[in-house]
C-alpha cells in the first residue's frame, strides 16, 4: 500500500524558512517523480513543486527562487525547503506521487498533509 | 498562462446526475484530471485521463473531454459524494500544473 506522510509545518515568522518532510512507503520512491501542493485555508488547490527521479524540478512562479525541492531517494523521503516564507505561503502543503508522462502529470496518491502558518 | 474554469458550485438531489464542468481553450487537446476533496481531508484522484476511473472510484463516475470544456459525470449522486472537485491539466511547454478553481458539490 502506498503511503505517503507529511510532516515539519508549523508556525514561522515572515522572512523566516522551514523544511518540509514526506516519508514514501509501499513503492519504489526512486522510480516516480513526486509533487508538492498547497492550498490557503479555505481556498482551491495550487501546485507548487515537482521534481523527478534524478532531481530534475520545476517550481511555480510565486514560490521560484524561494522553495528548493529535494529528495533522497536511499531514504524514500521528499523534501521542500521553505525560506523568504510570506504571510501568503500560509496553507497545508500535501506531496503527492506523480505519475509523470510524456503528455501529462497526475498525482495518484496523497500525504495527509502539513500546515504552515506564517505569521508576526 | 493557461486558465481553468470552473463553476463555485453545484447542487443536486439524491439519486439524480451532477455534471461538473471545466472549461479552457482547447482543453480537449489535453489530459485532464480530477480530483474529490471531502472536508478536512487529502484530495484523492477521482478520474485521468479524462475517462479513466482508478481503482476504487465507482463506475458512477465518469469523464469527457472535447473542445473547450472537460465535464466529470456523477449518476445516482449519494450523499457520500458531498466534496470539492477540482479538475487538472498540465502544460508541458512550462512543464507546469494548473488547477481549475474547484467546485463544491452539495447533495439536497
Amino acid at each position: 500500500e502506498v503511503q505517503l506522510l507529511d510532516s515539519g509545518g508549523g508556525l514561522a515568522q515572515p522572512g523566516g524558512s522551514l523544511r518540509l518532510s514526506c516519508a514514501a512507503s509501499g513503492f519504489t520512491f526512486s522510480n516516480y517523480d513526486m509533487t508538492w501542493v498547497r492550498q490557503a485555508p479555505g481556498r482551491g488547490l495550487e501546485w507548487v513543486s515537482s521534481t523527478s527521479g534524478n532531481g530534475r524540478s520545476t517550481y511555480a512562479d510565486s514560490v521560484k527562487g524561494r522553495f528548493t525541492v529535494s529528495r533522497d531517494n536511499s531514504k524514500s523521503t521528499l523534501y521542500l525547503q521553505m525560506n523568504s516564507l510570506r504571510a501568503d505561503d500560509t496553507a497545508v502543503y500535501y506531496c503527492a506521487r506523480d505519475r509523470r508522462s510524456s503528455l501529462t502529470r497526475a498525482f495518484d496518491s496523497w500525504g495527509q498533509g502539513t500546515l504552515v502558518t506564517v505569521s508576526s | 498562462s493557461y486558465v481553468l474554469t470552473q463553476p463555485p458550485s453545484v447542487s443536486v438531489a439524491p439519486a439524480n446526475t451532477a455534471r461538473i464542468t471545466c472549461g479552457g481553450k482547447n482543453i480537449g487537446s489535453k489530459s485532464v484530471h480530477w480530483y474529490q476533496q471531502r472536508p478536512g481531508q487529502a484530495p484523492v484522484l477521482a478520474m485521468h485521463y479524462d475517462r479513466d476511473r482508478p481503482s476504487g472510484i465507482p463506475e458512477r463516475f465518469s469523464g469527457s473531454n472535447s473542445g473547450n470544456t472537460a465535464t466529470l459525470t456523477i449518476s445516482r449522486v449519494e450523499a457520500g459524494d458531498e466534496a470539492d472537485y477540482y479538475c487538472q491539466v498540465w502544460d508541458g511547454s512550462s512543464d507546469h500544473v494548473i488547477f481549475g478553481g474547484g467546485t463544491k458539490l452539495t447533495v439536497l
